[in-house]
């Protein structure tokens, strides 16, 4: 079956205490994508990747880092993580990042830092 | 620049009556414009997308948008709503040909009531 999976799906956590959420697909996709969800604020972009060592910043990276070391994975990673950042995470990929392809989207990951 | 604008946070309907959820683009280009959904605790899956070929598009579960340039629009319809399609609905604009980035609206919370 063709998905995006996350793990963990629920993580609470203290301030300073690193943190990784996995994100992984099996479509051979060449564009992955991190958001976070806040409500009012729909979904907005931290981090994206066009293909494999290639990422860069979306609209809200401050206090988050990515890789894409394979094609199926890009995990976002929480160096120091605030309460700020107490939000649903999403990570989605798409065929190709060279036009609006669907994305396809993950479960979600439900951070609470506190 | 690209933006979306969900003009409704909230909206209410009967079982059985139609369904109407507004969504205003902004966008420099030609834009991609596309309806996502999310049910309680899931992630999102694409409902439809416009792509500059047909200016009424179909989409899965009885949707369907209408793309109106003239007034910078792409409300999303359903002649008759069912209690599955209380969700989260978001608007999404992205750039054609201007790779993946995606710019989401705050979202539509809608109600289907007995």
């Amino acid at each position: 079956e063709a998905q995006v999976t996350q793990n963990p799906r629920y993580l609470i956590t203290v301030t300073g205490k690193k943190l990784t959420v996995t994100c992984s697909q099996n479509m051979n996709h060449e564009y992955m994508s991190w958001y976070r969800q806040d409500p009012g604020l729909g979904l907005r972009q931290i981090y994206y990747s066009m293909n494999v060592e290639v990422t860069d910043k979306g609209d809200v990276p401050e206090g988050y880092k990515v890789s894409r070391k394979e094609k199926r994975n890009f995990p976002l990673i929480l160096e120091s993580p605030s309460p700020n950042q107490t939000s649903l995470y999403f990570c989605a990929s798409s065929l190709s990042y060279r036009d609006s392809y669907e994305q396809y989207f993950g479960p979600g990951t439900r951070l609470t830092v506190t | 620049a690209q933006s979306v604008t969900q003009l409704d946070s909230h909206v209410s309907v009967s079982e059985g009556t139609p369904v109407l959820l507004r969504c205003n683009y902004s966008s420099s280009y030609s834009p991609s414009l596309f309806w996502y959904v999310q049910h309680p605790n899931k992630g999102l899956q694409l409902l439809l997308k416009y792509t500059s070929a047909a200016t009424l598009v179909k989409g899965i579960n009885g949707f369907e948008a209408e793309f109106k340039k003239s007034e910078t629009s792409f409300h999303l319809t359903k002649p008759s709503a069912h209690m599955s399609d209380a969700a989260e609905y978001f608007c999404v604009v992205s750039l054609t040909g201007g790779g993946n980035k995606l710019t989401f609206g705050t979202g539509t919370q809608l109600k289907v009531e007995l």
